[in-house]
């Protein structure tokens, strides 16, 4: 499968606790993009890099979320103490710079209980 | 109030009718108008790109955005049951390649 690939798919924790997500991109893919959707509403944008650049990042993004792209291939996107207004599917794109079409992963379902 | 509004639904029509869909915003820099399609459990898919004010066919979907009325329009024609799915409209300021604002999502079912 050559398309985006989010790891885990699933994850239960307790408030409190730190949980990190892996997002790998299509190959050769220099943008990666990630986003928030919760039930009933669209996706909201969180943050995404250029290659290992982190290019632009949400006001609404508290200072508990952190992303990285250390290599500028995979990406992950890490919560600290996690809140239950956390609970939501985390999705993560990918595309070139120079394409329109930002190609989606089928996203991590975080439930924080 | 959001940048950009949707009509969440649901909206459920028969097959083989024409079905639109609709969005409104309110931020006159965007310049990049999409439509993805999201199935239940997974992620958007891309159906329809269109750069400034015009319309653009694909198929059975069309694409139309008025930049003067900040309305940008999805018409899907002979509607079949497995185009039943979330249809998001989305939009951006510098490219697609970029932040993208969605819409909260209409909910489609066609009916056989």
């Amino acid at each position: 499968d050559t398309g985006v690939s989010q790891n885990p798919r699933h994850k239960i924790t307790k408030r409190g606790q730190n949980v990190t997500f892996r997002c790998d991109p299509i190959s050769e893919h220099n943008r990666l993009y990630w986003y928030r959707q919760t039930l009933g509403q669209g996706p909201e944008f969180l943050t995404y890099f250029q290659n290992e650049a982190q290019l632009e990042k949400s006001r609404l993004l508290s200072d508990r979320f952190s992303a990285e792209r250390p290599k500028g291939s995979f990406s992950t996107l890490e919560i600290q103490r996690t809140e239950q207004g956390d609970s939501a599917m985390y999705l993560c794109a990918s595309s070139l710079q120079i394409e329109e079409t930002q190609y989606f992963g089928p996203g991590t379902r975080l439930l924080v209980l | 109030q959001k940048e950009v509004e949707q009509d969440p639904g649901p909206l459920s029509v028969p097959e083989g009718a024409i079905v639109s869909l609709n969005c409104t915003y309110s931020n006159s820099a965007f310049q990049y108008f999409m439509w993805y399609r999201q199935y239940s459990r997974k992620g958007p898919e891309l159906l329809m790109y269109t750069y400034s004010s015009g319309n653009k066919e694909d198929g059975r979907f069309t694409a139309q955005v008025d930049k003067s009325s900040k309305y940008i329009s999805l018409f899907i024609r002979d509607s079949q049951p497995s185009d039943s799915a979330t249809y998001l409209c989305a939009m951006s300021q510098y490219s697609s390649a970029s932040k993208i604002i969605f819409g909260s999502g209409t909910r489609l079912s066609i009916r056989p």
